[in-house]
């Protein structure tokens, strides 16, 4: 059975203290690996696409990086504006359906 | 990124009476659509995944019958929850596949409350 597991449940971090998100994953085959951000009351907005181990991409303050077992959000010199719900999950070669993490809290206070 | 819109944005119903929901991908057109379930604090849970011109494939535990699901047109979708009760409410969130990429783009979200 697939499955995704994201630590911290929660973060509290300080503007600019810099920090990692895990994403671990299990899956028979990966077609690729997804991070969101969610804000509350809303749906969940599109970061990045990995496919394939060694995989980074990055946007703004945000990095993602991709093994074969698991996945970094890297967030550097975070802003308050940062503070959100991050998810992430996968799909598999062998269906449509995507599997979500629980997603980790970050809060950045000012 | 592709855009995809939700309607209404929020409901308020009595118990017993039909709600429906639309999903729309509104610059592109998707062939397949997802509608998940989201509880306060919790992540997304996928309830049907929904393929233009064909039946909803549904996850076990979904009632069919209760969430009746059309996917009539590659630009829409709609999730109407049937004789809703109180237990009913949450927030529906839908998404559709766009592009080569895989990538899964979602509405804004529904939140359905129930009397």
């Amino acid at each position: 059975e697939d499955q995704v597991t994201q630590s911290p449940e929660a973060l509290r971090l300080q503007e600019g203290e810099s920090s990692s998100l895990n994403c671990s994953y299990t899956v028979s085959g990966l077609r690729g690996l997804f991070w969101y951000r969610q804000d509350p009351g809303k749906g969940p907005e599109f970061l990045f696409t990995l496919y394939s181990a060694g995989e980074e991409k990055e946007k703004e303050r945000l990095k993602a990086t991709l093994t074969k077992k698991e996945s970094f959000l890297h967030i550097t010199a975070p802003k308050p504006e940062d503070s959100a719900t991050y998810l992430c999950a996968v799909q598999a070669n062998y269906g449509q359906n995507f599997v979500f993490g629980p997603g980790t809290r970050l809060s950045v206070l000012p | 990124g592709a855009v995809v819109s939700q309607h209404p944005s929020w409901v308020i119903c009595k118990s017993g009476t039909s709600v429906k929901i639309e999903c729309r991908s509104l610059d592109f057109q998707a062939t397949t659509m997802f509608w998940y379930r989201q509880f306060p604090k919790q992540s997304l849970m996928l309830m049907a995944t929904s393929n233009e011109g064909s039946k909803a494939t549904y996850e076990q535990g979904v009632e069919k019958d209760k969430f009746l699901i059309n996917h009539a047109s590659l630009t829409l979708s709609t999730l109407t929850v049937t004789s809703a009760h109180p237990e009913d409410s949450s927030f529906y969130i839908c998404s559709a596949i766009a592009g080569v990429g895989n990538e899964q783009f979602f509405g804004p979200g529904t939140r359905l409350t129930v009397l």
